[in-house]
């Protein structure tokens, strides 16, 4: 069964960091583009970022650029999303998800079970 | 970046029932188009992609349909498990934006 298991998340201060984590199972983790979306609560889902297998080619919503890194360790076939200079407006669930494609088109699958970070003093 | 353009916003319909949502994008993603699926608390989960394509394991009930800026997905016969939030999103170019969803509650 393809799987991701997500770890990580909790409650931090405007201006702190935290680092959330993805596991990979069931699937080639080494050869997939992987993503993170996040959920503020009671809203709509918002892509934040995503990078190819070898890490050379990344994409961040402009909102989190220079703060947010998205970083991968094929070995450990995990995920990682370290996040800095934290806003009150980063609270949400975060989920990550593997970025399958075809000629015909992209879609996400699976889905971590997501991680709730929330923002406040 | 690309607007998607969900209609409607909430739906209510009844077991048994035919159920259309449509998505538009702001320009042209040729087939880039996904549909999700997903019940309070949980996960987002794949229902089409592609534009078309079902996933496996996806019920036959739901199908999608669409290329270019007009999409839609369909529930043939509503099952009770099925009443949930939908979601479209495009992959054509990024940001990979998603629709602002689709709640469907039981009449």
């Amino acid at each position: 069964e393809e799987q991701l298991v997500q770890s990580g998340g909790g409650l931090v201060q405007p201006g702190g960091s935290l680092r959330l984590s993805c596991a990979a199972s069931g699937f080639t983790f080494g050869t997939s583009w992987m993503s993170w979306v996040r959920q503020a609560p009671g809203k709509g889902l918002e892509f934040v970022a995503n990078m190819n297998q070898d890490g050379s080619q990344k994409y961040y919503l402009d909102s989190v650029k220079g703060r947010f890194t998205i970083s991968r360790d094929n070995a450990k076939n995990s995920l990682y999303l370290q996040m800095n200079s934290l806003r009150a407006e980063d609270t949400a669930v975060y989920y990550c998800a593997r970025l399958d494609g075809s000629s015909s088109g992209r879609w996400l699958d699976p889905w971590g079970q997501g991680a709730l970070v929330t923002v406040s003093a | 970046d690309i607007q998607m353009t969900q209609s409607p916003s909430s739906l209510s319909a009844s077991v048994g029932d035919r159920v259309t949502v449509t998505c538009r994008a702001s320009q042209t993603i040729s087939t880039f188009l996904s549909w999700y699926q997903q019940k309070p608390g949980k996960a987002p989960k794949l229902l089409i992609y592609a534009a078309s394509g079902l996933r496996s394991g996806v019920a036959s009930r739901f199908s999608g349909s669409g290329s270019g800026t007009d999409f839609s997905l369909t529930i043939s016969s509503l099952q009770p498990e099925d009443f949930a939030t939908y979601y479209c999103q495009q992959t054509y170019t990024t940001p990979y934006t998603f629709g602002q969803g689709t709640k469907l509650e039981i009449k």
